[in-house]
C-alpha cells in the first residue's frame, strides 16, 4: 500500500474561488506529478516535478499552479475556479526501480480529488 | 504518435466467469507495460509491470501477456469476484524520456455480475 494522500477527497465549489488541493507522500520520493482525469477518459498529466523547487507543466494544458518546498509536500492550486476545471485529480510520486536490466519509475497513485466547480 | 488503445471499452461478465482484455500500442522506445486497477473514485493501484524481454507475469488470478514484437498486452482475469468490478489501465512508459512518461490507455470498465 503506498502512503500518498491527497485532500479533500471531494470538493464542491463556487466559481472564481481559489481552492487547493492537497498532495502528500511519505516515501521520500523525489518524482512527483499531477494528473487530471474526466470518466472514462484516459489520465492526462498536467505538473510534474523531478524534486523541491523543481516544476514543470505536462501534456495537458492547465490553468492549475504548483509548488514543491519540501520533498513530501506537492499541493496544487487554482486561483479561480472555474465549471470546466470540473475533474478528478490524481497525485503520484514514483520511485527508482530495475526490471529486466531497464530503469523503470513505479508511480504510486493517490485517490484522488473529485473537484466541482457549480 | 504515441498511443495505447484498450478493448473492449466495457464489459459485463457473470461472477465466477474469466475474461480477457486487451491493449495495444505505439509507444517508442518501449520500456515497460503496466497494468493498473482503478476502482471508481479511487487512484489507480497497479497488478504488474512487464519489460519486453518478459512474455507473461501473473499477480493472483490476473495473468498478463506481452508481446513486444506486434506490440499487443491482455489481462486474464481468472474465476472472477464482484470485487473485480472495476477500470484497469493499460500503461505503457517510454524510456526515450528522462521524466519516465507514462502513456495511459482510456481503460476498459469491467462489471462483475453476481
Amino acid at each position: 500500500e503506498a502512503d500518498i494522500y491527497q485532500t479533500p477527497r471531494y470538493l464542491v465549489i463556487g466559481t472564481g474561488k481559489k481552492i487547493t488541493l492537497e498532495c502528500s507522500q511519505t516515501m521520500g520520493h523525489d518524482k512527483m506529478y499531477w494528473y487530471q482525469q474526466d470518466p472514462g477518459m484516459e489520465l492526462h498529466l498536467i505538473h510534474y516535478s523531478y524534486g523541491v523547487n523543481s516544476t514543470e507543466k505536462g501534456d495537458l494544458s492547465s490553468e492549475s499552479t504548483v509548488s514543491r518546498i519540501r520533498t513530501e509536500h506537492f499541493p496544487l492550486t487554482l486561483e479561480s475556479a472555474r465549471p470546466s476545471h470540473t475533474s478528478q485529480y490524481l497525485c503520484a510520486s514514483s520511485s527508482p526501480g530495475l526490471a529486466g536490466g531497464l530503469q523503470y519509475n513505479e508511480q504510486f497513485f493517490g485517490p484522488g480529488t473529485r473537484l466541482t466547480v457549480l | 504518435k504515441n498511443q495505447v488503445e484498450q478493448s473492449p471499452q466495457s464489459l459485463i461478465i457473470l461472477e465466477g466467469k474469466n475474461c480477457t482484455l486487451q491493449c495495444n500500442y505505439t509507444v517508442s522506445p518501449f520500456s515497460n507495460l503496466r497494468w493498473y486497477k482503478q476502482d471508481t473514485g479511487r487512484g489507480p493501484v497497479s497488478l504488474t509491470i512487464m519489460t519486453f524481454s518478459e512474455n507473461t507475469k501473473s499477480n493472483g488470478r490476473y495473468t498478463a501477456t506481452l508481446d513486444a514484437d506486434t506490440k499487443q498486452s491482455s489481462l486474464h482475469i481468472t474465476a472472477s469476484q464482484l470485487s473485480d468490478s472495476a477500470s484497469y489501465i493499460c500503461v505503457v512508459f517510454d524510456r526515450g524520456s528522462t521524466l519516465g512518461r507514462l502513456y495511459f490507455g482510456r481503460g476498459t470498465q469491467l462489471t462483475v455480475w453476481p
